[in-house]
């Protein structure tokens, strides 16, 4: 069964308006989830690590007011995309990572279209 | 952030035939993973692979981990049209942060 439960898959909006997408750990605790944003046929680009209980680390070029990072539990984070400009549709992808055994487990991603 | 060299960019092959792609990097991982990646969908975990010399097979995949742990190699023999997608390779040094391949577009022909 599924891993990481990221949420929604696919999203509409306006300009102007902000959307949360959310990524769940199903099987273990969290500390850390990492954003990708995917451009197509493009590899993964990080965003920014999330950091349960702190402040997320954006990659550089990566504006951390526009791209609000919230990890409030060892199974949640959430990715806010705040004002979204059509240049911000994208695929969003959250990933887990195991510390038992380091393997590392992407959600489903999230079609961003801002029109 | 770092990308990893993964060749070929692209392949089109005839359903069947075996497949075999690489990943490359400038400096030494301890742990390689592989995905494979459809439209619309995150990517999903294939091979997980954790020392050097491993050779790991999971169905008709079958991955290594290179000998100077700086290339990681994937195969797919007899491919079928379901094998069609975008394959990743991903390395890690510290076991947290992974970096990923530019990928590789794989088109099986019926």
């Amino acid at each position: 069964g599924a891993v990481v439960s990221q949420h929604p898959s696919r999203v509409i909006c306006k300009s102007g308006t902000s959307v949360k997408i959310e990524c769940r750990s199903l099987d273990f605790q969290a500390t850390t989830m990492f954003w990708y944003r995917q451009f197509p046929k493009k590899s993964l680009m990080l965003m920014a690590t999330s950091n349960e209980g702190s402040k997320a680390t954006y990659e550089q070029g990566v504006e951390k007011d526009k791209f609000l990072i919230n990890h409030a539990s060892l199974t949640l984070s959430t990715l806010t995309v705040t004002s979204a400009h059509p240049e911000d549709s994208s695929f969003y992808i959250c990933r887990v990572h195991n510390l038992l055994n380091t393997e590392a487990f992407f959600g489903q991603g999230t079609r961003l279209t801002v029109v | 952030g770092q990308q990893l060299n993964q060749s070929p960019q692209s392949m089109f092959i005839q359903e069947g035939e075996d497949v075999s792609m690489n990943c490359t990097s400038s400096s030494i991982f301890n742990t390689w993973l592989w995905y494979k990646q459809e439209p619309g969908e995150g990517p999903v975990l294939l091979i997980a692979l954790y020392k050097a010399g491993e050779l790991t097979s999971n169905g008709r995949l079958t991955a290594q981990f290179g000998i100077t742990r700086k290339d990681s190699f994937l195969n797919i023999s007899a491919s079928i049209p379901s094998d069609v997608g975008i394959y990743f390779c991903a390395g890690s040094r510290t076991g947290n942060q992974f970096y990923f391949g530019t990928g590789t577009s794989l088109t099986v022909i019926p």
